[in-house]
């Protein structure tokens, strides 16, 4: 089946604009997290969706980063005024929930690699 | 708070070798997973293996298995018979279980040689 995928693949802005990144999770998968990834960094957890809600936002920077996932499936990362440290590599990643136990294994798309120049 | 160390930052190995990739892990949860993903040069996280912290026998997948040591607290990839196409990024990472977010490490770069 379709995996996670997330648009656009790369995305180029000045700095003060505003951006959205999009990800679109595996069907039928209730969780839905986003990560970014610096240069020459594993991926930092930024927040989790389990649904609509958003279970931990406390990976968020700060309140220019906000999401949201309307009807529990795709979701949009929202940056507003960004800053050249925002450029990074953003991961969306999608899992399964069990009802009891267990861990979930996440799955990611192939990133939106972000330039604010 | 949790915390994945990986001490290598790159790795390289002659072709049809094998290969032991280092992860040591820090939490004070007894429930926990661990995770190791690939990323290759086009950017996408390939999930590759998982072992729970209750699981008695080390995980395996094909070419992968996870050294699980608890008592060290470290699960360790290896890699058999390697091959040109497994050169990529290699992550380490835990969570508490359930949908709790991954907690990364800085990733060893395996650099297969023909």
């Amino acid at each position: 089946g379709a995996g996670v995928s997330q648009t656009p693949s790369n995305k180029v802005t000045e700095k003060g604009k505003y951006v959205e990144l999009r990800c679109d999770p595996i069907s039928g998968h209730t969780a839905l997290y986003w990560y970014r990834q610096s240069l020459g960094q594993g991926p930092e957890f930024l927040i989790y969706f389990q649904g609509t809600g958003a279970a931990d936002d406390s990976g968020l920077p700060n309140d220019r980063f906000f999401a949201v996932r309307p009807e529990g499936s795709v979701s949009t990362l929202k940056i507003q005024r960004t800053e050249r440290g925002d450029s990074a590599v953003y991961l969306c990643a999608s899992s399964l929930t069990f009802a009891s136990g267990g861990t979930d294994t996440q799955y990611f798309g192939p990133g939106t690699r972000l330039t604010v120049l | 708070a949790q915390k994945i160390t990986q001490t290598q930052p790159g790795m390289f190995v002659q072709e049809k070798e094998a290969v032991t990739l280092d992860c040591t892990y820090d939490t004070s949860d007894q429930s926990y997973g661990l995770f190791w993903y690939k990323q290759p040069s086009s950017g996408e996280m390939i999930f590759l293996i998982y072992q729970g912290s209750y699981d008695e026998q080390n995980a395996t997948e094909g070419r992968y298995s996870l050294n699980f040591q608890k008592a060290r607290k470290s699960a360790n990839l290896v890699i058999s018979a390697s091959q040109l196409g497994d050169s990529a990024m290699y992550f380490c990472a835990m969570s508490l279980g359930g949908n709790t977010p991954l907690v990364f490490g800085k990733g060893t770069r395996l650099s297969v040689i023909a």
